[in-house]
């Protein structure tokens, strides 16, 4: 089955650090542009962070550039998102996306359900 | 607050059909044919409906369809169904960002 797992999510307090991981399976994640993507309590989505097939482009919104880390291990099937100096602010569903092969544009076309990250003291 | 403006909520009955609005500037919806739209049911994964304003990924129904008139994109569900009662999202390309999205919108189906 092609599908996005999330995991890692917790409750962290502010100034903290998590790492989310998204376990890929049912398709060849080396070929795929990956995305983070969040979601904070009762509002819209907001687009996180990109990294190319082999990990050589990355890129972050401004919110969160300096704090969080992008990776992947293709050989694992695996993406990660590092996140330190959390802030109450950070608090969200995090999903992690893949994005729709030969388009130039962010379109999202496979979608996890989407890992809690609670940042609270 | 997201930079795309979506209606919280909009309601309609089974066989009918509903409009979602999702309203931008000129340095995203109204500039780009590059608008897609997104389902998601309660606690499940979004799903990809609609890309470039109007086009329709493999598999989903052909009763969603996408349209745009200047800084307002649409996505209009014909013939409404139980089974799509869920949020929808609407996203575009924007010149200080990969992708923006949308606030969402609460579809109820009565």
């Amino acid at each position: 089955e092609v599908q996005l797992v999330e995991s890692g999510g917790d409750l962290v307090q502010p100034g903290g650090s998590l790492r989310l991981s998204c376990a890929a399976s049912g398709f060849t994640f080396s070929n795929y542009w990956m995305s983070w993507v969040r979601q904070a309590p009762g509002k819209g989505l907001e687009w996180v962070a990109n990294i190319k097939q082999d990990g050589s482009e990355k890129y972050y919104v401004d919110s969160v550039k300096g704090r969080f880390t992008i990776s992947r291990d293709n050989a694992k099937n695996s993406l990660y998102l590092q996140m330190s100096s959390l802030r109450p602010e950070d608090t969200a569903v995090y999903y992690c996306a893949r994005r729709l092969p030969a388009s130039r544009q962010w379109y999202f076309d496979l979608w996890g359900r989407g890992t809690l990250v609670t940042v609270s003291s | 607050q997201s930079a795309l403006t979506q209606p919280a909520s909009v309601s309609g009955s089974p066989g009918q059909s509903i409009t979602i609005s999702c309203t931008g500037t000129s340095s995203d919806v109204g500039g780009y044919n590059y608008v897609s739209w997104y389902q998601q049911h309660p606690g499940k994964a979004p799903k990809f409906m609609i890309y470039d304003v109007s086009y329709r990924p493999s598999g989903v129904s052909n009763r969603f369809s996408g349209s745009k008139s200047g800084n307002t994109a649409s996505l209009t569900i014909s013939g409404l169904q139980a089974e799509d009662e869920a949020d929808y999202y609407c996203s575009s390309y924007t010149t200080s960002s990969p992708v923006v999205f949308g606030g969402g919108t609460k579809l109820t189906v009565l």
